[in-house]
């Protein structure tokens, strides 16, 4: 089963309005990323909260980490049309170059902003 | 950030064939993954590719329907086998990069098959 969550699945608001889009997931994780899909194009990471994190600043980007509740926000302030896309999270478990290391990602939520 | 190219970028299939996915990284890298994006969904990894070894296949997933080799560090092959409708999706290979102490995927544009 997906390990994240998110909500809403879409979202449209107006060009300088700002945009949230929450995740849950389901068990202990090393860390959550966050990542933007063009359009059905490849997946580009935005940013990265480590599991002892409870908030990280990226230029227009803020994720928060609640572990106690297991959920994340993003926050894209003062958005632009261009911020148009599809956001994802997914949750790192095991270890890079361990067989057990994977990232799996959340159902997405759909941001259309309107200029 | 490594630069992974893929192709095709998109086909149209015939049901009952098979489409190899090529994966060429600009890089050496040690773990490949491969995602499956169903229309309007999320990616589901399909499996992890370590060169030298064979494929781990995530549950749902087998060898027989998506083979997969990697015969070096920087390069891949996904193969789609006795095609289906629903199979259509797009094909996502990524890499994992360490970044500031942590390890992030670097993704391919994809490719999209569409299945009749």
């Amino acid at each position: 089963s997906q390990q994240g969550e998110e909500d809403p699945q879409a979202l449209s608001i107006q060009e300088g309005e700002n945009a949230t889009m929450n995740c849950s997931y389901k068990t202990s994780i090393n860390n959550l990323q966050w990542y933007r899909q063009n359009s059905g194009r490849g997946l580009v990471h935005l940013i990265l909260i480590r599991s002892n994190e409870r908030e990280k600043h990226s230029g227009r980007l803020r994720v928060t980490l609640d572990t106690s509740k297991k959920s994340s926000s993003l926050l894209i302030t003062a958005s632009r049309a261009a911020d148009t896309a599809s956001y994802f999270c997914a949750t790192e478990v095991g270890h890079s170059g361990g067989s057990n290391y994977k990232l799996t990602f959340g159902k997405g939520t759909l941001l259309t902003v309107n200029p | 950030s490594a630069v992974i190219s893929q192709k095709p970028s998109r086909d149209i299939c015939q049901r009952g064939t098979s489409l190899t996915i090529q994966c060429q990284v600009d890089s050496q890298v040690t773990m490949m993954f491969w995602y499956r994006q169903q229309p309007g969904q999320s990616l589901t990894l399909i499996a992890t590719a370590n060169q030298g070894s064979e494929a781990t296949y995530e549950s749902g997933f087998v060898i027989d329907k998506f083979p997969i080799s990697r015969p070096n560090l920087t390069f891949s092959t996904l193969t789609v086998s006795n095609m289906s409708p629903e199979d259509s999706s797009i094909y996502l290979c990524s890499v994992v990069e360490g970044r500031r102490g942590a390890n992030v995927l670097t993704f391919g544009a994809g490719s999209r098959l569409t299945v009749l």
